[in-house]
């Protein structure tokens, strides 16, 4: 099955700032990857997703983009807010189901 | 808010009891998912539904099963509960069957004791 791996588990960055996530995923089929934002307690939250026949997608503040070759994938994030710290996952759609694999998580922090 | 309901929000009972969790879809969404969240386990794929058929499997154990209804809503029975078991239980809908959005609903946070 899918393996993804992401890094790092946490990021502590200063109000302005860019946070990057990186992920990595085994599956070279697999076509969708999506990322989501959980709060404490909270529901994870699709904030942006992109298909393999894609290299960029960009939603404001928010990037993601993707390598088909290396088998990796990134958030950006810039110009960051209080209102970003959370803990973001990657995941990737198995190619045969279409079960999402998540990554581990980060947690951004963003200093004011 | 996501559009997929979750009841209840919070369950706690006692090792060896069974519970059953329900989550209805968005409007129009015939894929339902059920996923684990565990502090050491991290997001873990349990089962999904399709339009009322078990679509795939992930590493379910075989104390927990699920099942989706005509109206598309789904339930996941979990029984002989043991201390692990406790985690936030989440389902997320989408549309049809394929790499669509997955939206997910507020989850179950079970306790066992």
């Amino acid at each position: 099955g899918e393996n993804v791996e992401q890094h790092p588990s946490t990021l502590s960055v200063q109000e302005g700032d860019s946070a990057v996530i990186k992920c990595t995923y085994s599956d070279s089929a697999s076509n969708y990857f999506p990322w989501y934002k959980q709060e404490l307690g909270k529901r994870p939250q699709l904030i942006i997703d992109i298909r393999s026949n894609v290299g960029e997608k960009k939603d404001q503040r928010i990037a993601v983009t993707l390598n088909k070759t290396a088998k990796h994938f990134s958030l950006h994030i810039t110009e960051t807010q209080p209102e970003d710290s959370a803990v973001y996952f990657c995941a990737a759609s198995d190619p045969n189901d279409y079960k999402l694999s998540f990554g581990a998580g980060t947690t951004v922090t963003v200093r004011a | 808010d996501s559009g997929v309901t979750q009841t209840p929000k919070h369950l706690i009972t006692a090792t060896g009891q069974r519970v059953t969790l329900r989550c209805s879809p968005r409007s129009g969404d015939l894929s339902v998912y059920w996923y684990q969240q565990s502090l050491d386990q991290g997001l873990q794929f349990l089962i999904q539904y399709y339009n009322g058929e078990e679509r795939a499997k992930g590493n379910i154990l075989e104390r927990f099963s699920a099942q989706q209804f005509p109206d598309l809503h789904s339930e996941l029975n979990l029984s002989s509960l043991e201390l692990g078991d406790s985690a936030l239980y989440f389902c997320a809908s989408s549309f049809r069957d394929g790499p669509y959005e997955q939206y997910f609903g507020p989850g179950t946070r079970l306790t066992v004791t």
